[in-house]
């Protein structure tokens, strides 16, 4: 059963860094694309960035680019989105997602959501 | 940027048919996706490449497109329908949403 599993709620200040996590389990990891996506609590859906963790190959969405970073692990099966310096502004569901190639590029698969709360 | 305009709200009573259209320049040469998102849970595809079914997705959903419009059609929906559902497509490399559609079951 295709998985995709992300890491639990956090709650930062101003300033921190964060880094989340994606695990995908039952299919090859290296051989699908994973984006991510943003939902601010009440509202819809935002592209932040794909990755194809078979080669690390990276691609943003531009009202994203700099803001965040999207990175993978092979050897865990896991993507990561990472912050260097949170803002209010970056409170949020974070949602990651598997690119289904035999779907026309659909997202087929997504995590269950990964709240991310900061505030001083 | 490439923009994607759906209506804020849809509402339908039972046994009727609702439609939630999907706006966006040149949408008839791009693979258009829709997605449920019911309060709480993570999206889920229901429609992918303008007009195909998941497995597992019951036959009432259904896509179509015309024009500069794509359109998600549920018919006769079941109150388990009520959700937000959104477009998307992939405009050079870049994933574009539309704002999301509640639909409502009267």
């Amino acid at each position: 059963e295709v998985q995709l599993v992300q890491s639990g709620a956090e709650v930062k200040k101003p300033g921190e860094s964060l880094r989340i996590s994606c695990k995908v389990s039952g299919y090859n990891f290296t051989t699908s694309w994973v984006g991510w996506v943003r939902q601010v609590p009440g509202k819809g859906l935002e592209y932040l960035g794909i990755i194809y963790p078979g080669d690390s190959e990276t691609t943003y969405s531009p009202s994203f680019q700099g803001q965040v970073t999207i990175s993978a692990d092979k050897s865990t099966g896991t993507t990561y989105l990472q912050w260097s310096s949170l803002r209010a502004s970056d409170t949020a569901i974070y949602f990651c997602a598997r690119r289904n190639t035999f779907l026309a590029l659909a997202f087929d698969r997504w995590g269950q959501g990964t709240l991310v709360i900061v505030s001083s | 940027s490439y923009e994607l305009t759906q209506p804020l709200s849809v509402s339908v009573s039972l046994g009727q048919t609702a439609r939630i259209t999907c706006e966006g320049y040149n949408i008839g040469s791009k693979n258009v996706h829709w997605y449920q998102q019911k309060a709480g849970q993570a999206p889920l595809l229901v429609i992918y490449w303008d007009t195909y079914r998941p497995s597992g997705i019951p036959a009432r959903f259904s896509g179509s497109k015309s024009g500069n419009t794509a359109t998600l059609t549920v018919s006769r929906p079941q109150a388990g329908d009520e959700a937000d559902y959104y477009c998307q497509l992939w405009d050079t490399s870049t994933g574009v949403f539309g704002g999301g559609t509640k639909l409502t079951v009267l």
